[in-house]
């Protein structure tokens, strides 16, 4: 089955910097989603990407949030100065087009903030 | 706003034992309902779901009523096993394009 790729599993970095996430959703698939789980808490929704554009975002995805598909495969979550409180699992998701057709998710990247 | 409230973790069987996962909503309207899967290491797997009231969702033996009358969708399995050890979190989706609204998840142990 094909599967939503994350890059990199594991991301430590110090307060302050900025940190790009990465996904490769599933080819043919037109929504995309990044959403959060700090631990021992929900799953949390950031944001969706739909043509070219975001059309939904949560609370959480303030301005120091940015999301990008630069070149029609890869779709990435920048956090543009990361604080101790963004240390969580992160993860991407993608669905084909009907909203109750599932998604799919990648296995998250892991960001540790210092 | 609508939520996911699922039981508490983690929780530790043995092997062919029953296993229920509870699940509660809050929602407006009619949203659709879905149990997702994290094994060790990999992403969130959708284990099965339900679209409307009295629907039950199935798969891998597990199951799932739609029970609008008492907003529950609770996971069901009749014999547990060592490989269903993973974390379960149960979500709405509310309709539309809105995005899915997670509980906090349910890890499960099943020891032999």
């Amino acid at each position: 089955e094909p599967e939503v790729t994350q890059t990199p599993s594991h991301q430590v970095t110090q307060m302050g910097q900025e940190v790009i996430l990465r996904c490769v959703p599933i080819s043919n698939h037109l929504y995309f989603y990044w959403y959060r789980q700090i631990l021992g808490q929900k799953v949390e929704f950031l944001v969706s990407f739909y043509n070219n554009e975001i059309s939904e975002k949560s609370e959480i995805f303030d301005d120091q949030f940015s999301v990008e598909r630069p070149d029609g495969s890869n779709f990435t979550l920048k956090i543009r100065s990361t604080k101790l409180e963004d240390s969580a699992m992160y993860f991407c998701a993608s669905r084909p087009t009907a909203p109750n057709e599932k998604l799919f998710f990648g296995s998250g990247t892991q960001l540790s903030v210092l | 706003g609508d939520s996911v409230t699922q039981m508490e973790g983690p929780v530790t069987l043995s092997e062919e034992a029953f296993l229920t996962i509870n699940c509660t909503y809050t929602a407006t309207g009619y949203p659709s309902l879905f149990w997702y899967v994290q094994y060790p290491g990999e992403g969130l797997q959708l284990l099965l779901k339900a679209t409307k009231a009295d629907d039950k969702g199935s798969n891998k033996g597990f199951e799932a009523t739609y029970r609008k009358e008492t907003t529950s969708f609770h996971l069901e399995k009749g014999s547990v096993q060592v490989s269903d050890s993973a974390v379960y979190f149960c979500a709405l989706h509310p309709s539309g394009n809105t995005p899915l609204v997670f509980g906090k998840g349910t890890r499960l142990s099943v020891i032999a």
